[in-house]
């Protein structure tokens, strides 16, 4: 069973919209959750991180964590074509270790 | 400036070659790993080590092998008991604190193909 899911989209939304990525994780241990921005090609690279319940915002971007659901959002506003890639949840393990999803692939239409 | 750095970019292995990718940080992470990504996949964790002289397997070990010698450094070899060794390997880096995550740095990825 997978520990951290995601759907693999493609998720489309048009220019300037609000994006809605979403994760569930099975470990209720996990503290820390990730999201990784996965451009075609590419390596991951971190856009936000969460380990508190609630909201948190960091310019475009919000991610929510919501422990007694055990579910992770990442919302993008003002989505741009630059915002097309694939978004890799990520959720602490054991020993320091990253429980990564599959990914959602977002594409932001003109 | 800090980073990780693997090389090289791209590898061909022949058939019953054993190849070895770098994977180097000047980061002073204590922790390091290497994931394999698959076309449309998640990453899969290969091998981890959270100290020098020390490495456990991950959840897709077989046909690979690593080493940590240095804090620097970690190695990945394939191996030529990996059968279907074609794919995005990548390394990954993190402060190890023991009971706090900051996530991963990672490298650039070493995409390895069998010819």
């Amino acid at each position: 069973q997978k520990e951290v899911e995601q759907n693999s989209g493609p998720l489309s939304v048009p220019e300037g919209a609000i994006a809605s990525l979403n994760c569930t994780y099975s470990d209720r241990g996990s503290q820390s959750f990730f999201w990784y921005r996965q451009y075609s090609g590419k390596s991951p690279e971190l856009i936000m991180f969460i380990y508190s319940n609630g909201d948190k915002e960091d310019g475009r971007f919000t991610a929510q964590l919501n422990k007694a659901s055990q579910y992770v959002s990442l919302l993008i506003r003002d989505s741009q074509p630059s915002d097309s890639a694939t978004y890799l949840c990520a959720g602490t393990g054991t020993a320091s270790k990253l429980t990564f999803g599959t990914g959602t692939r977002l594409q932001v239409t003109l | 400036d800090g980073g990780i750095t693997q090389s090289p970019k791209y590898l061909f292995r022949k058939e019953g070659q054993n190849v070895t990718l770098s994977c180097e940080q000047n980061l002073n992470h204590d922790a390091m790993y290497w994931y394999r990504q698959d076309p449309g996949q998640g990453l899969r964790l290969i091998y981890y080590s959270q100290i020098v002289n020390d490495f456990q397997k991950g959840d897709i070990a077989e046909g690979y092998s690593v080493s940590r010698e240095k804090k620097e450094s970690f190695p990945l070899t394939v191996t030529s008991a990996q059968k279907n060794p074609t794919a995005f390997y990548l390394c990954a880096s993190s402060i190890n604190s023991g009971t706090e995550n900051y996530g991963y740095t990672f490298g650039s990825g070493t995409r390895l193909t069998v010819v």
